[in-house]
């Protein structure tokens, strides 16, 4: 167990509709960084956020948006969903006090959306 | 960033060492090579990380030469349970910064 929360674990929805997914970082980490897994493919970097601020942004489309709470959590808004968006959302956390070694992130066990 | 390059996927038998090699050759001073290991429908787990020369844990030692444009990863006696796709990530110490993996190795070992 990883400490990450991630839900809903599994999301069925239709194109065009709107969805929301959740993730709890672990107890005392202040980033939360969430990526994008296609079937059989990479990790793709979409966005990270650092203590409720907006960090470094990947290849986030416009109909996607994230944020992160004064409690930490984080949700990831996806809209207009299209058949394409079925993939693995994975939200990892870590601590990043800017010192000490960096990429050691706490991966979720993710969010498995599927747009029919 | 640190674009890495690694072989698309590997075949092992198992009780093999594997080794999987991964270039960074514009690595920046301040990075760190993190490898991670991911099963199929699971989030990606830590293995071991490093900044030079050689580190060891229990599961793998991770190999940097001085010129640290390259890493490799290194499992010993290897398992069926190890069949899995392992990332390097290459990525500096700090708040803000965009960790962007790389395509991965798919790792089957085999009977």
């Amino acid at each position: 167990d990883s400490g990450v929360t991630q839900t809903p674990k599994h999301l069925i929805t239709a194109t065009g509709q709107r969805v929301t997914l959740r993730c709890s970082p672990r107890s005392g980490d202040l980033s939360v960084y969430w990526y994008q897994q296609s079937l059989d493919q990479g990790l793709q970097f979409l966005i990270q956020y650092y203590n409720g601020e907006e960090r470094a942004k990947g290849n986030i489309l416009e109909r996607f948006s994230a944020q992160q709470f004064p409690d930490l959590h984080s949700e990831l808004n996806l809209s207009s969903l299209e058949l394409g968006d079925s993939a693995l959302y994975f939200c990892a956390s870590s601590v990043i006090s800017g010192r000490g070694p960096g990429g050691e992130l706490f991966f979720g066990e993710g969010s498995r959306l599927t747009v029919l | 960033l640190a674009k890495t390059t690694q072989p698309i996927s590997m075949d092992s038998y198992e009780g093999q060492e594997v080794n999987i090699t991964c270039s960074h050759n514009n690595i920046a001073t301040n990075d760190y090579i993190t490898w991670y290991q991911q099963f199929p429908s699971q989030g990606p787990r830590f293995i071991i990380q490093g900044y030079k020369t050689k580190v060891t844990n229990e599961v793998a030692s991770l190999f940097i030469p001085a010129d640290r444009k390259s890493s490799t990863l290194s499992l010993p006696r290897v398992s069926l349970s190890d069949t899995a796709v392992y990332y390097c990530l290459v990525a500096a110490s700090g708040s803000a910064r965009q960790l962007t993996f790389g395509s991965g190795t798919q790792l089957t070992v085999l009977p």
